[in-house]
């Protein structure tokens, strides 16, 4: 089946600093991807929506300044939190769907802030 | 707009137990239903989908029927493992003007006892 990956698995930074989250579809191209957020015992929250080429789209709520996503190719989205702070600390999740809409989902990224 | 409720939890079983975890919905047009498995520190693995009213979907003993008339997608397996220990979610997806969504319900946390 389609593999979606995400790098780095767990990252510690500090206050302040910014952080890159890499999400790539391994074996497929993706017409679109996916930025969940988790916080610890809770459902997934979507951030934003992201299509090759083209601007995200961002959830009411989410700054789209402070969640920086990047869509360079059918295989590849990045999010990168800017100047984070100890309440970005969560569990980011990745997904890409292919032409059929099968949604796939990434194994997650840890962010702690400290 | 879209929704989904499932029970709360956490559910305790006893190994070999039948196992329940109730999921409706409340949605315009015709969604697809899932069910996802999320075990400690992952991402979300599909368990099994529905993709119209009365499809039954399947998998590793667990399975779900999509019923329109009273719009559930309740998870049921007859004899659950301790491995089978983790969190569910129950979701609904759509494609329409908004492009495709996935919306999830808060999930249910599952203990097997052996």
């Amino acid at each position: 089946g389609a593999v979606v990956s995400q790098h780095p698995s767990w990252v510690i930074c500090k206050s302040g600093t910014s952080v890159k989250i890499e999400c790539r579809s391994l074996d497929f191209q993706a017409t679109t991807m996916f930025w969940y957020r988790q916080f610890p015992k809770q459902s997934l929250m979507l951030m934003a929506t992201s299509n090759e080429g083209s601007k995200a789209t961002y959830e009411q709520g989410v700054e789209k300044d402070k969640f920086l996503i990047n869509h360079a190719s059918l295989t590849l989205s990045t999010l990168t939190v800017t100047s984070a702070h100890p309440e970005d600390s969560s569990f980011y999740i990745c997904s890409a769907i292919q032409d059929d809409y099968e949604q796939y989902f990434g194994p997650g990224t840890r962010l702690t802030v400290t | 707009g879209n929704s989904v409720t499932q029970m709360e939890g956490p559910v305790t079983l006893s190994e070999e137990a039948f196992l329940t975890i109730n999921c409706t919905y409340t949605a315009t047009g015709y969604p697809s239903l899932f069910w996802y498995v999320q075990y400690p520190g992952e991402g979300l693995q599909l368990l099994l989908k529905a993709t119209k009213a009365d499809d039954k979907g399947s998998n590793k003993g667990f399975e779900a029927t999509y019923r329109k008339e009273t719009t559930s997608f309740h998870l049921e397996k007859g004899s659950v493992q301790v491995s089978d220990s983790a969190v569910y979610f129950c979701a609904l997806s759509t494609v329409g003007g908004g492009g495709f969504k996935t919306i999830f319900g808060a999930g249910t946390r599952l203990f097997v006892k052996a």
